[in-house]
């Protein structure tokens, strides 16, 4: 197993120019979930999906966008960078029932 | 409302010393425990959790944790610290059925040779 893969990894983008991060996982895990991760902040949930076709927000969803059309795969989109959105962006997913995250190695956007 | 305070943004100890990173959390309903880490550059791992069982919860890298519902803690502890157990730690919290997780700031730890 692969477990929680992101891509890509590192991202500068422009203000204004929009982007997807990716997401998949192989494990079957029917619970995924989108953080960010700034400095001294901790971990802020964004968005988190129960099941292919259902996704709800979490602390902080404004200037981004989800869908869940597969188990595997949990796309995150940003439409209008901006430089509140530079970040570490990590993946993560859970296994029905269960309560241990497994999460991806990250991607660091940086909006200039 | 859930939350989680972790006291001590760095925290420095020498290499063989213990290590004690805290942890307070506040929820109305029995708490789910989390403690995770994270190397430079990677993702976090899960180090150990505390789900209503045993108080004394034993996690990997010989890491544990006390639940202390007095005391709303959860604090990390090992008795040798090494070199590198040099990390970023998070605690986090949530509840059963809920599948939501409220991280901490986190801790960074350093290990002085």
């Amino acid at each position: 197993n692969a477990g929680v893969t992101q891509t890509p990894k590192f991202r500068i983008l422009k203000i204004g120019q929009s982007m997807t991060l990716q997401c998949t996982q192989d494990m079957n895990h029917n619970y995924m979930y989108w953080y960010r991760q700034d400095p001294g902040m901790g971990l802020k949930l964004i968005y988190y999906s129960v099941g292919a076709g259902i996704t709800d927000k979490g602390e902080v969803p404004n200037g981004y966008n989800v869908s869940r059309s597969t188990t595997e795969d949990f796309p995150l989109r940003l439409e209008l960078a901006a430089p509140s959105q530079t970040s570490v962006y990590f993946c993560a997913s859970i296994e029905r029932d269960r309560d241990t995250q497994y999460f991806g190695p990250g991607t660091r956007l940086t909006v200039l | 409302a859930q939350s989680v305070t972790q006291l001590g943004s760095h925290v420095s100890v020498s290499e063989g010393a213990l290590v004690l990173l805290r942890c307070n959390y506040s929820s109305s309903v029995p708490p789910y425990l989390f403690w995770y880490v994270q190397y430079p550059n990677q993702g976090l791992q899960l180090l150990l959790k505390y789900t209503s069982a045993a108080t004394l919860v034993k996690g990997i890298n010989g890491f544990e944790a006390e639940f202390k519902k007095s005391e709303t803690s959860f604090h990390l502890t090992k008795p040798s610290a090494h070199m590198s157990d040099a990390a970023e730690y998070f605690c986090a919290v949530s509840t059963s059925g809920t599948y939501k997780y409220i991280f901490g700031t986190g801790t960074r730890l350093k290990v002085l040779a």
